[in-house]
């Protein structure tokens, strides 16, 4: 069956820490990858995503993602987090027919 | 401006009544989604469709139902038969290419509350 795993529920961070959400999907078939991030009382937006090229993939706001394929992974980075970016965060795999998304993680930066 | 557009935002059900949630959407997508959304849980696949006339069940589709009779049109009839309805209801669309379904777009949501 298609799912995808985050692994962190809930993350708490200082200001300047560095940020690494796992995301681990299962997938028989080519795959698109997202990363979504949804700010408090704020609709989900997208951070980034990948289709093909590049394993590497920056998005919005100094996030970036690394694809994996060996791992079906996907993870979410940023090297220094703000206190702004406390929201929770989605990772989704878009298959051939369908877009399934991960339970989510819940990022809060303290100042 | 094109994009996805949830009504109600808030609506309220007796128990043991059917309600219908409306998506409509003007970007021309082929397929659209309804997610539901619980704390902890993440967005979970009520039902999906590709094309017009077309739809599946998703991972939590009982008690719900669904239909597409217009590419714009994905209404969610949420059905008495649901046992716990009270939620976030989140309709999305996508285009799809060769490769699957591009990135989801949204709309504002519809909180459902059983009273």
């Amino acid at each position: 069956a298609q799912s995808v795993s985050q692994h962190n529920h809930h993350v708490i961070l200082s200001e300047a820490a560095s940020l690494e959400l796992g995301c681990n999907y299962s997938y028989g078939g080519t795959v698109n990858l997202f990363w979504y991030v949804q700010y408090p009382g704020q609709h989900l937006q997208l951070l980034l995503k990948y289709f093909s090229g590049d394993p590497l993939v920056k998005g919005i706001k100094g996030f970036e993602a690394e694809f994996i394929k060996s791992k079906f992974s996907f993870n979410l980075r940023k090297p220094s987090v703000q206190w702004s970016d406390t929201a929770e965060y989605f990772c989704a795999v878009g298959g051939y027919n369908k877009l399934i998304f991960g339970a989510g993680t819940r990022l809060a930066v303290h100042p | 401006d094109g994009g996805i557009t949830q009504s109600p935002k808030y609506l309220f059900r007796k128990e043991g009544q059917n309600v219908t949630l409306s998506c409509e959407q003007n970007l021309n997508h082929d397929a659209m989604y309804w997610y539901r959304q619980d704390p902890g849980q993440g967005l979970r696949l009520i039902y999906y469709s590709q094309i017009v006339n077309d739809f599946q069940k998703g991972d939590i589709a009982e008690g719900y139902s669904v239909s597409r009779e217009k590419k714009e049109s994905f209404p969610l009839t949420v059905t008495s038969a649901q046992k716990n309805p009270t939620a976030f209801y989140l309709c999305a669309s996508t285009r799809w290419e060769r490769r699957g379904n591009t990135e989801a777009f949204f709309g504002q949501g519809t909180r459902l509350t059983v009273v």
